[in-house]
């Protein structure tokens, strides 16, 4: 089955921890994504990648961090830097024609 | 720069009743539509694309969306909707060209009432 993988399905953080959310994809997409969403403020861009060992920052970059090692993968690293960091993350991916994104079933993240 | 508008966050619409969801968007290059569905809890799931070619587009479960160039709207239609279609509904753009990122509208509930 092609798709989109993401672990965990929810995550805890404590004050001060960094956490990691894992993004995997068997789609062969050169592009992956990373969003963040809050009730009534739809998606916004966190950071993108556009080829491996390639990364730009979206529109809310600050007190988040990601790698591109692998095609498949692009995990997202929430720092203690984020302040607010309570909230449903969703990685996608898309081919090379730009297209179309697909997106992985998500992570919520909270804040013991 | 693009920009997506969904004029409405929430439609109340009773079952078997059409409904419309509005989108417009403000781009200065050409780009591609999309209109996507998100169930409670879950990632966002494509209903429908336009990528260029006829103006009326048909997505699934029975969705269909009209580009409108000279009116920069993507409206969203169904002619007769079910209990299952509640949930929320995003349109979002991407330009033809260049930059990768889309750019998403605030969405809008759909709740379907028996």
């Amino acid at each position: 089955d092609g798709g989109i993988t993401q672990s965990p399905k929810y995550l805890f953080r404590k004050e001060g921890q960094n956490v990691t959310l894992s993004c995997e994809q068997n789609l062969n997409h050169d592009a992956m994504y990373w969003y963040r969403q809050d009730p009534g403020q739809g998606l916004r861009l966190i950071y993108y990648s556009q080829i491996v060992n390639d990364f730009q920052k979206g529109d809310i970059a600050e007190g988040y961090s990601v790698s591109r090692e692998k095609k498949e993968s692009f995990p997202l690293t929430v720092t203690s830097a984020q302040k607010n960091p309570t909230a449903f993350y969703l990685c996608a991916s898309g081919g090379q024609t730009q297209e179309t994104q697909y997106f992985g079933p998500g992570t919520r993240l909270l804040v013991l | 720069a693009q920009s997506v508008t969904q004029l409405d966050s929430q439609v109340p619409v009773f079952e078997e009743a059409p409904v419309e969801l509005r989108c417009n968007y403000s781009s200065s290059v050409s780009v591609y539509l999309f209109w996507y569905v998100q169930y409670p809890n879950q990632g966002l799931q494509l209903l429908l694309k336009y990528l260029s070619g006829s103006t009326l587009v048909k997505g699934i479960n029975g969705f269909e969306a009209e580009f409108n160039k000279s009116q920069t709207s993507f409206h969203l239609r169904k002619p007769s909707v079910h209990i299952s279609d509640t949930a929320e509904y995003f349109c979002a753009v991407t330009p033809l060209s260049g930059t990768y990122k889309y750019i998403f509208g605030t969405g809008t509930r759909l709740k379907v009432l028996a």
